[in-house]
């Protein structure tokens, strides 16, 4: 199983509003990702978690602000977004980072931001 | 850091034709090299994948082929079917994937 689940599925926000996306995986993998991907255009990383620990941040705005409770779940917490942050958010793991494992993507949530 | 160029951009074929998507890459330390394919509303799929000490590999009607020496990689898809239609996605990887920018590839029944 290469199961990935993100939700909520759709999400609408104001920008005052604070929500969170949540993604889960029972793979036993040990390194979580979160991607924004605009229309037309191909995933970008935002945030890599490496045994809970988060190891790289590509320089994401603070309104975005990711947390890895435990192995299996990754949460991605949004406060005052903007606009232009409309997008879909994918989640996705692997075995272990930074070797070069496949990664396994999740559905997505696709956010509005009015 | 890599970069990666993806060709062609869009892409229509007759069912039962062979579809190509060819991508370069500018990192030669980059030795991990994932396709994906990404229907309309869906996450994408890793649907297959070659590390650097290989130079091909196939699974049933998609094969992918990789030359180090000058970079590139390509994607084939043998015998179109309509479901084949999808955006397809290639990356290269050290530590994080780089994808390309993307391919359309439309099957026509």
């Amino acid at each position: 199983d290469t199961e990935v689940t993100q939700t909520p599925k759709h999400l609408v926000m104001g920008m005052t509003n604070k929500k969170s996306l949540k993604c889960e995986q029972h793979m036993g993998h040990r390194a979580m990702y979160w991607y924004k991907q605009k229309a037309k255009k191909p995933p970008e990383l935002m945030f890599v978690y490496s045994y809970e620990k988060l190891s790289i941040n590509e320089s994401v705005p603070s309104r975005f602000s990711p947390e890895c409770p435990n192995s299996s779940l990754l949460n991605l917490h949004l406060h005052a977004l903007q606009p232009e942050d409309s997008a879909l958010y994918l989640c996705a793991s692997s075995q272990i980072y930074p070797d070069p494992y496949e990664q396994y993507f999740g559905p997505g949530t696709r956010l509005t931001v009015t | 850091g890599e970069n990666v160029e993806q060709h062609p951009s869009t892409l229509s074929v007759q069912e039962g034709d062979s579809a190509v998507i060819k991508c370069t890459y500018s990192d030669s330390a980059s030795n991990y090299f994932p396709w994906y394919k990404q229907e309309l509303g869906k996450g994408p799929q890793l649907i297959i994948d070659i590390r650097s000490n290989v130079g091909e590999k196939k699974d049933q009607r998609i094969a992918v082929t990789l030359n180090k020496t000058a970079k590139h990689f390509s994607l084939h898809i043998t015998e179109t079917q309509p479901e084949d239609s999808a955006v397809y996605f290639c990356a290269a990887a050290t530590d994080k994937l780089i994808f390309g920018t993307g391919t359309r590839l439309q099957v026509f029944p």
